[in-house]
């Protein structure tokens, strides 16, 4: 069965620090994988995708992800943090269908 | 373009009253989901339709809850009698189709509260 775990409920980094928020899957194929940003009051919004091809994807706001099969993990990472990326982060999966299994998500909060 | 655009942003109302939601998904998506989130339960699929047709409705909770697409832009999730338990936040979302590498676009989400 599809599972999503993301292993840290909460994480805590200065401003301008890196990030690593991390995201463990299980799926028998190569799944479709997906980083979403959720701040407070507001929907889901989508950070980046993966779904073949080159393991380093890039996506909005400065963020990356990398794909590694034999981990089984599918890591968010940003160089520097800005204040503004105090939010909570979640890590999907999809088959081939239209089901994503979510994540429990890491709500992140940055120091000034 | 227009993103999913969902109403009320808030709701309240007393415990036995009838609810509904409202989501107009995203022009030429053919695919919608409605979502709720919880601090318990996290997100949860409630149901899905492609096509305007309900696909799986697995993930509504009981028969108080119901969902229709009348048209392809637009949607609604009724609960009727509301109660205290079903509080939470719930999410409207489209994709383009129901593939499973189409990113879902959610909307800003209802933040229900049954008194």
């Amino acid at each position: 069965a599809q599972s999503v775990t993301q292993p840290d409920i909460h994480i805590t980094v200065s401003e301008g620090a890196s990030l690593e928020l991390r995201c463990n899957y299980s799926y028998g194929a190569t799944p479709y994988l997906f980083w979403y940003v959720q701040s407070p009051g507001q929907g889901l919004q989508l950070l980046l995708k993966y779904f073949s091809g080159d393991t380093l994807v890039q996506g909005i706001k400065g963020f990356e992800a990398e794909f590694k099969r034999s981990q089984s993990s599918f890591n968010l990472r940003k160089p520097s943090v800005h204040w503004s990326d105090a939010a909570e982060y979640f890590c999907a999966v999809g088959s081939g269908t239209y089901k994503y299994i979510f994540g429990t998500g890491t709500r992140l909060k940055v120091l000034a | 373009d227009a993103g999913v655009i969902q109403s009320p942003r808030h709701e309240v109302t007393e415990m036995g009253q009838e609810v509904t939601l409202r989501c107009k998904p995203i022009s030429g998506h053919n695919s919608l989901f409605w979502y709720r989130q919880t601090m318990m339960r996290g997100l949860e699929l409630l149901i899905y339709f492609n096509n305007n047709v309900p696909i799986d409705d697995s993930g509504m909770p009981e028969d108080r809850f119901s969902a229709k697409m009348p048209n392809a832009s637009f949607s609604t999730l009724k609960i009727q009698p509301s109660e205290p338990r079903d509080s939470a936040v719930y999410f409207c979302a489209s994709s383009l189709t129901q593939a499973g590498n189409q990113p879902q676009h959610f909307g800003d989400g209802t933040r229900l509260s049954i008194l």
